[in-house]
């Protein structure tokens, strides 16, 4: 069973638009850490975001938020006001305290048009 | 700059050949990993290691091999026995490994043909 879920493949926006990507996780951990990633077209992953399960206060970095729902396992990033840099794949990941592993879920490739 | 290396950026290979990739960090990092991603698809793990000269399998290590003999060292070999190598390969790094984030070298697309 895949425990990160992104079900949204592809995403298009136009420019300024918010966009919220979706990740949801299944984990019987209850300590355990979710991050998010960026990779642009230059193929390099670029790390955004790490929580730990114990802090569900949400986040907040310019443009970006993020939301951490234990109730729901969901921990979706938002981008307010898109811009064309934004385009990417972003990976929501999984790291659970009592293994070695990330979990990568398959990645939601955004496209945001000018 | 502290970061990691992977070179080359591409690598063409004869089907049949084995083919080394390489990995360098100067982050003092204990855990590194090897990482195979396919086009439209999610990253898959390959080898990871904890510490000098011990490594365990991931998910699709089959086909491949590494070693760790240095702490900033982790090359990957794609040996003839890979059914498909062509990929893009990506690897990694951290303090530790768990909890700890993940910090990517730019990556090695190899082609085989």
């Amino acid at each position: 069973a895949q425990k990160v879920t992104q079900a949204q493949t592809e995403i298009s926006v136009v420019e300024k638009e918010d966009v919220t990507l979706d990740c949801v996780y299944e984990t019987r951990d209850t300590t355990y850490y979710l991050f998010w990633y960026k990779q642009p077209p230059s193929g390099e992953l670029v790390f955004l975001i790490r929580r730990n399960s114990f802090d569900e206060q949400n986040e907040i970095s310019g443009r970006y938020s993020w939301n951490f729902q234990k109730s729901t396992s969901s921990f979706n990033f938002t981008i307010t006001a898109s811009q064309v840099v934004d385009s990417a794949v972003y990976f929501c990941a999984l790291s659970e305290l009592t293994g070695n592993q990330f979990y990568f879920g398959t990645g939601t490739s955004l496209t945001v048009i000018p | 700059d502290g970061g990691i290396t992977q070179s080359p950026k591409y690598l063409f290979r004869k089907e049949g050949q084995n083919v080394t990739l390489s990995c360098e960090q100067n982050l003092n990092h204990d855990a590194m990993y090897w990482y195979r991603q396919d086009p439209g698809q999610g990253l898959r793990l390959i080898y990871y290691s904890q510490i000098v000269n011990d490594f365990q399998k991931g998910d699709i290590a089959e086909g491949y091999s590494v070693s760790r003999e240095k702490k900033e060292s982790f090359p990957l070999t794609v040996t003839s026995a890979q059914k498909n190598p062509t990929a893009f390969y990506l690897c990694a790094s951290s303090p530790g490994t768990s909890g700890y984030e993940q910090y990517f070298g730019p990556g090695t697309r190899l082609t085989v043909t």
